[in-house]
């Protein structure tokens, strides 16, 4: 079944370490996107993505990196993880056409203790 | 640029009842997407109803319906028959244009058995 696959479910690791979240989608989308969820849930774009070889940051700064050398996989990497990394990261992806809005994948929790 | 708003942080309501979540826009673009998002306590974020700006009349599924007023810029949510499995948090959102989503700050939304 197509769909979009975020793994970890769930991540807790110390300050300093390097961590990559990964996102994969099976629906052939050109275009894909790192959501930031907050605390009080408002979501922040953070990266996003309209091909490969071609990444852009969003409307919310972050520390983080994206990479796009395939269509299909969109991995979010955090250089050294800070406590203030703490958050939910949600991946999505999209078609061309606006019509069917953005496929969220089901989160990555991030704890940095 | 797009803007939306929820002005209902929470919302609560007996099972079986009527509730309406309220969205306000604002867009300069002519021709535009709506669309209310479901996020379950840590489940995936689901698309529940799509608007196409360019049509009058309201979308359906089922029991969720939409009041699009274009010329006031409101799009409410109304979800008949509340279930417990409609707990969630609702984020409405808007697309124009070569635009990507943007979104509101979302309600969450409460079913009292």
């Amino acid at each position: 079944e197509a769909d979009i696959y975020q793994t970890p479910r769930y991540l807790v690791i110390g300050t300093g370490k390097k961590i990559t979240l990964e996102c994969s989608q099976t629906m052939g989308h050109d275009k894909m996107y790192w959501y930031q969820q907050d605390p009080g849930m408002e979501l922040h774009l953070i990266h996003y993505s309209y091909g490969v070889n071609s990444t852009e940051k969003g409307d919310l700064s972050s520390e983080s990196t994206v990479s796009r050398i395939r269509t299909e996989h969109f991995p979010l990497t955090l250089e050294s993880a800070r406590p203030s990394h703490t958050s939910q990261y949600l991946c999505a992806s999209s078609r061309a056409d606006r019509l069917y809005g953005y496929t969220f994948g089901s989160g990555t929790r991030l704890t940095v203790v | 640029a797009q803007t939306v708003t929820q002005s209902q942080p929470e919302m609560s309501v007996q099972e079986a009842e009527t509730v309406t979540l309220s969205c306000t826009y604002d867009t300069s673009e002519s021709d535009y997407y709506l669309f209310w998002y479901k996020q379950p306590p840590s489940r995936q974020m689901i698309l529940v109803i799509r608007q196409e700006a360019y049509k009058q009349q309201n979308a359906t599924e089922n029991r969720f319906s939409v009041n699009f007023q274009k010329a006031a810029k409101s799009f409410s949510l109304k979800i008949s028959d509340s279930q417990l499995g409609d707990a969630a948090m609702y984020f409405c959102a808007a697309q124009g244009g070569a635009q990507k989503l943007v979104f509101g700050q979302g309600t969450r939304l409460t079913i009292n058995p």
